[in-house]
């Protein structure tokens, strides 16, 4: 099993505040991602990382922002959350092998309810 | 830009019967190709990886196909169980690590 970590694993707010959510991965990897996924929805990327200080945007517009000041932790936050922003974000780390056999290794997900 | 296809969209079978998933995707030029099994609200959990030079890989009762030409990849789960009650997601990678996922195939096996 993966060990990769998303808090909080649901979280209900109300309009206009800020809020961060967290994602650890204890296996070293250099990379890692944001999804944004809506209930029976594709994937989507919203933001990605290939290392420290690292971070670009990904297919999917997205009004959070994301650090990356270690590597083991890609928190993403949003400085005023709105009713459209509610949604299932994933959180992914993959590792430093060829391309082509690596693969994303996700965590469980962070339901976010903007009342 | 990639596009990537999943049909049917769900699926209910009865206990016992093959399973089988379709995945189209729009540009070949891939470098492989994954398929991810979606438990209701929860994580992704990696299945099969394909090399885009590869025509199948298989994992116990789960096999899974490869035409990079033609742009379709099939998922195989033989003599189906309750268990895989879930949604499946196919998944293409090309350059820069960026993965292009489909809409997903939600599969209902009834016991």
């Amino acid at each position: 099993e993966a060990d990769i970590y998303q808090t909080p694993r649901y979280l209900v707010i109300g309009t206009g505040k800020k809020i961060t959510l967290e994602c650890s991965q204890t296996m070293g990897h250099d990379k890692m991602y944001w999804y944004q996924q809506d209930p029976g929805m594709e994937l989507h990327l919203i933001h990605y990382s290939y290392g420290v200080n690292s971070t670009e945007k990904g297919d999917l517009s997205s009004e959070s922002t994301v650090s990356r000041i270690r590597t083991e932790h890609f928190p993403l936050t949003l400085e005023s959350a709105r009713p459209s922003h509610t949604s299932q974000y994933l959180c992914a780390s993959s590792g430093t092998g060829p391309q082509k056999w690596e693969t994303q290794y996700f965590g469980p997900g962070t339901r976010l309810l903007v009342l | 830009k990639q596009e990537v296809t999943q049909i049917p969209a769900a699926l209910s079978v009865p206990e016992g019967e093959n399973l089988v998933l379709n995945c189209s995707f729009t540009d070949s030029a891939i470098y492989n190709l994954q398929w991810f099994r979606q438990d209701p609200g929860k994580g992704l959990t990696s299945l099969l990886l394909i090399q885009s030079s590869q025509r199948e890989q298989t994992s116990g009762r789960l096999n899974a196909s490869l035409d990079k030409s033609s742009g379709r990849s099939t998922l195989y789960i033989a003599a189906s169980q309750p268990g895989d009650s879930a949604t499946y997601l196919c998944a293409v990678k090309a350059a820069g690590n960026k993965l292009t996922f489909g809409g997903g195939t939600r599969v209902l096996v009834k016991p």
